[in-house]
């Protein structure tokens, strides 16, 4: 079946130390999407990639990073994770422009902690 | 921001009950979305509509859209056990990418 992965489900990490979570997708979606989700809150877009064009929400502090090597996978880095950084991390891809109607799916999550 | 309002944030139910909730936005939209999201999983799509719709079905789902007063409900007839998550709506706006989440409604529904 057409999915979304995520690797790891749970990432245990160190304050301080860099960390990467991977996404990866079998359906061929332009759209890949990165968000942070804490408890009970509604998920927080990071950024997200049309293709190879990255788009930045403004206020991602500058510790999130991202790269798309390929229309497949897309990647999270966290340069200095720090407490307030543990959170479930989401990733979505679609079609194409949401603004054209397109539904997005959805990974499992990375529960990410901070130790 | 554009961030939607959900009310109630929580709803307790019987099985074979109706639950609705309602989904408050503050900017104009391009379309309404409403996902699923169970407890420690990623989200699931389930029912979009447009600014020029007013009204959607799909299944025992039910949802509206009021463009005037900024506002869509989501109604889910027949309650089960298996209905309980969270639902989040979320609006797309603008020529973006990218859609704007609500704070979500807790849905319990009890057997």
């Amino acid at each position: 079946d057409a999915m979304v992965i995520q690797n790891p489900r749970y990432q245990v990490t160190q304050f301080g130390k860099p960390v990467t979570l991977s996404c990866s997708q079998t359906l061929n979606h332009n759209v890949m999407y990165w968000y942070q989700q804490k408890s009970s809150q509604a998920p927080k877009l990071l950024f997200h990639y049309y293709d190879k064009d990255f788009n930045n929400e403004a206020d991602t502090p500058d510790n999130f990073q991202s790269r798309r090597p390929n229309t497949s996978f897309c990647f999270l880095d966290i340069r200095s994770p720090g407490l307030g950084d543990a959170a479930m991390y989401l990733c979505a891809t679609s079609r194409d422009a949401a603004g054209k109607g397109n539904e997005q799916y959805f990974g499992p999550g990375t529960r990410l902690t901070v130790t | 921001s554009q961030q939607g309002e959900e009310d109630p944030q929580a709803l307790s139910i019987q099985e074979g009950e109706n639950a609705t909730m309602n989904c408050s936005y503050k900017t104009s939209i391009n379309n309404l979305q409403w996902y699923r999201q169970n407890s420690g999983r990623g989200l699931v799509h389930l029912i979009l509509i447009r600014s020029n719709e007013r009204e959607k079905h799909s299944g025992r789902l039910r949802v509206t859209l009021d463009t005037s007063k900024k506002s869509s409900s989501l109604l889910i007839t027949a309650s089960r056990a298996a209905d309980t998550a969270s639902y989040f709506c979320a609006t797309e706006a603008g020529g973006g990418n990218k859609l704007t989440f609500g704070t979500g409604t807790q849905l319990k529904v009890e057997l």
